[in-house]
């Protein structure tokens, strides 16, 4: 399974966009990069995937690195129902290996 | 349409006392997952069960017994409750569990062992 990397805490304002950085410099050539995010007290919910090009959804926009050792995860328009934790996740191969790491708490100030 | 269901939502064990987490998913999925998440620690992968009738350890295991009893459901059990098992659980789905899937999460079951 890759490692990842994703800084600890972000921060953002209200209707503005945001960008959650994550590194996965060791991922294979055939790992899918995953998205998760946690509201507070619920479990988590998929965001978005994609394997080499960039992925748009009703929910978000991935961006990966043309190297695939890095990738962003675009909110072009925070609000206060995102703030939750963000996960970052390579697949490992398969989805039994998806595990997940601490990721990223966003916090949206109104 | 209830996804992946689990009960209980909330549960006190005391130690040594055994429990059984019920999962159910009506999404006609193959594969299902029990993770454990504790603070600052992310969520962690017990055992998965990639179809009907086979199961797999996870990353954290110890303590723990699964049981697929049929294509919707997957149950955990602790069978001597410890306080390192106090937790929040999760139970997940996907539809064979390859890597281009998404994953399907229940709401959680918050455990403590006393």
């Amino acid at each position: 399974d890759a490692k990842t990397t994703q800084p600890n805490s972000m921060e953002s304002n209200e209707e503005e966009p945001v960008h959650l950085p994550c590194n996965h410099s060791t991922i294979s050539g055939t790992d899918y990069i995953h998205w998760y995010r946690q509201l507070p007290s619920q479990g988590p919910e998929y965001v978005i995937h994609g394997l080499t090009s960039n992925v748009n959804n009703r929910m978000a926009s991935l961006a990966i690195a043309e190297d695939r050792k890095s990738s962003t995860l675009i909110l072009h328009r925070a609000t206060l129902r995102d703030a939750a934790v963000y996960y970052c996740k390579s697949s490992g191969g398969s989805n039994y290996k998806l595990t997940f790491g601490k990721g990223t708490l966003l916090t949206v100030n109104p | 349409n209830a996804g992946v269901t689990q009960t209980p939502k909330f549960q006190v064990l005391k130690t040594g006392q055994s429990m059984t987490l019920q999962c159910a998913q009506d999404m006609n999925h193959n594969s299902m997952y029990w993770y454990r998440q504790d603070p600052g620690m992310g969520l962690r992968l017990i055992y998965y069960s990639a179809s009907e009738g086979t199961t797999d350890k996870g990353e954290v295991p110890n303590g723990y017994n699964v049981s697929r009893l049929n294509k919707r459901e997957f149950s955990l059990r602790l069978e001597s409750a410890a306080p390192s098992q106090t937790s929040v659980y999760f139970c997940a789905s996907s539809v064979s569990g390859t890597s281009s899937e998404k994953l399907f999460f229940g709401s959680g079951t918050q455990l403590s062992v006393l």
